[in-house]
């Protein structure tokens, strides 16, 4: 079955501490996303890809990093968290083409104390 | 602002009852999404209306779209507790990501 998933689904750690937020998808999608989102607030884009060794920075500036060795990963990582990294990160994707329909991972929900 | 503007920013009906909700937007576009998001998931598409469209049914959802007015309407009909959620409208100009709004906050109650 095509899906999307992300892991962990929770994260709690200290400030400081190194993460990487994993995000795969087995749809064969070219295009993947990160989204920033704060709790009953809209999505930020913080980060994107249209493809293999391709990725591009979103509309919110984010000191989060990404890589897109392989078609259907797309991993975010933090250096080194802070409370304000507090947040839910949505990775979503899309097939190339003019509609852009996206599918949603379930979504990672960060804690940094 | 590119992103489109939802409104209301929230809306409580009873059971039954039908939930509309719009989406106005300043810019040209190829289509328009509509979203929906459960509490603390991921999003679940819902419907897409191309800009040289003006209306499209999916179950109990109907969507508008008026290019002249750049807004769009999501209509659900009889709705249900479990349409409680929030709905985003999505803009997708050519190029670029999809712009998400603000949402809509709708609750259902029984």
């Amino acid at each position: 079955e095509a899906d999307i998933y992300q892991t962990p689904r929770y994260l709690v750690i200290g400030t400081g501490k190194k993460i990487t937020l994993e995000c795969s998808q087995t749809m064969g999608h070219d295009k993947m996303y990160w989204y920033q989102q704060d709790p009953g607030m809209e999505l930020h884009l913080i980060h994107y890809s249209y493809g293999v060794n391709s990725t591009e920075k979103g509309d919110l500036s984010s000191e989060s990093t990404v890589s897109r060795i392989r078609t259907e990963h797309f991993p975010l990582t933090l250096e080194s968290a802070r409370p304000s990294h507090t947040s839910q990160y949505l990775c979503a994707s899309s097939a190339s083409g003019r509609y852009n329909e996206q599918f949603f991972g379930p979504g990672t929900r960060l804690t940094v104390l | 602002s590119q992103q489109g503007e939802e409104d209301p920013q929230a809306l409580s009906i009873q059971e039954g009852e039908n939930a509309t909700m719009n989406c106005s937007y300043k810019t040209s576009i190829n289509n328009l999404q509509w979203y929906r998001q459960n509490s603390g998931r991921g999003l679940v598409h819902l419907i897409l209306i191309r800009s040289n469209e003006r209306e499209k049914h999916s179950g109990r959802l109907r969507v508008t779209l008026d290019t002249s007015k750049k807004s769009s309407s999501l209509l659900i009909t009889a709705s249900r507790a479990a349409d409680t959620a929030s709905y985003f409208c999505a803009l997708n100009q050519a190029g670029t990501a999809l712009i998400f709004g603000k949402g809509t906050t709708l609750s259902v109650s029984s």
